[in-house]
């Protein structure tokens, strides 16, 4: 059973750079698409991206996809020698205080499951 | 962007009632590829249904999905104890995936 694990710093300055690793256990990050998701406190879900493995040819960076809304600051990367993959946010601000989770996506061509397995989730507090 | 709207944004119901939950598409999400989670305070979210009304691994048949389009139910035949949570919808047909603004199930 895959297990998904969050680790980064809790506390980020307003303005700097929030960065986030989710280390995969029980299986291999060179299948599925690999999210990251957030949820301010007291709030709902929202998509931040996904990054999937799309062959040595892309340096295992891997391919992504990426919510509008944040498209301009988010970058996200894996690395399969690891086996996890990461979230870097760029200019954050009160606004991106968040518990962040790292997320399974079951989509084609590996199911249609949506996001069946989460991390515990990690909350980052930004700070003025 | 698909806007999903759930209702009602609170369900008081008591143990062994049955609880439908509605999820409202503003455009229809391709394939069915609607899904449905529950989270618990402090717990990461939970997949319970994926692909409208095919319940996730371990999930209690009480637990039913239906739907198409741009209309999709959750039902809980009994409720338990353990089910008094929130409920979110979410689909993945089309980027950028949403999710609905959840629905809380608590106890009356």
């Amino acid at each position: 059973q895959v297990q998904l694990q969050e680790s980064g710093p809790r506390l980020v300055k307003a303005s700097e750079t929030l960065s986030l690793t989710c280390r995969v256990s029980g299986g291999s990050i060179s299948s599925y698409y690999w999210s990251w998701i957030r949820q301010p406190p007291g709030k709902g879900l929202e998509w931040i991206g996904y990054v999937y493995y799309s062959g040595p040819t892309n340096y295992d960076s891997g391919t992504t996809n990426y919510n509008p809304s944040l498209k301009s600051r988010v970058t996200t990367s894996l690395d399969t020698s690891k086996n996890q993959f990461s979230l870097k946010l760029i200019s954050v601000t009160a606004a991106d205080t968040a518990v962040y989770y790292c997320a399974r996506g079951a989509f084609p061509p590996y199911g249609s499951r949506g996001f069946d397995s989460w991390g515990q989730g990690t909350l980052v507090t930004v700070s003025s | 962007e698909i806007v999903l709207t759930q209702s009602p944004g609170t369900l008081s119901l008591s143990p062994g009632e049955r609880a439908t939950l509605s999820c409202r598409a503003s455009q229809s999400v391709r394939s069915s590829y609607l899904a449905w989670y529950q989270q618990k305070p402090g717990q990461a979210p939970r997949l319970l249904m994926y692909g409208a009304s095919s319940r996730a691994t371990g999930i209690p048949d009480r637990f039913s999905g239906s739907g198409s389009g741009t209309d999709f139910t959750l039902t809980i035949s009994r409720l338990e104890p353990e089910d008094f949570a929130v409920y979110y919808c979410q689909q993945y047909g089309s980027s950028p995936y949403t999710f609905g603004q959840g629905t809380k199930l608590d106890i009356k």
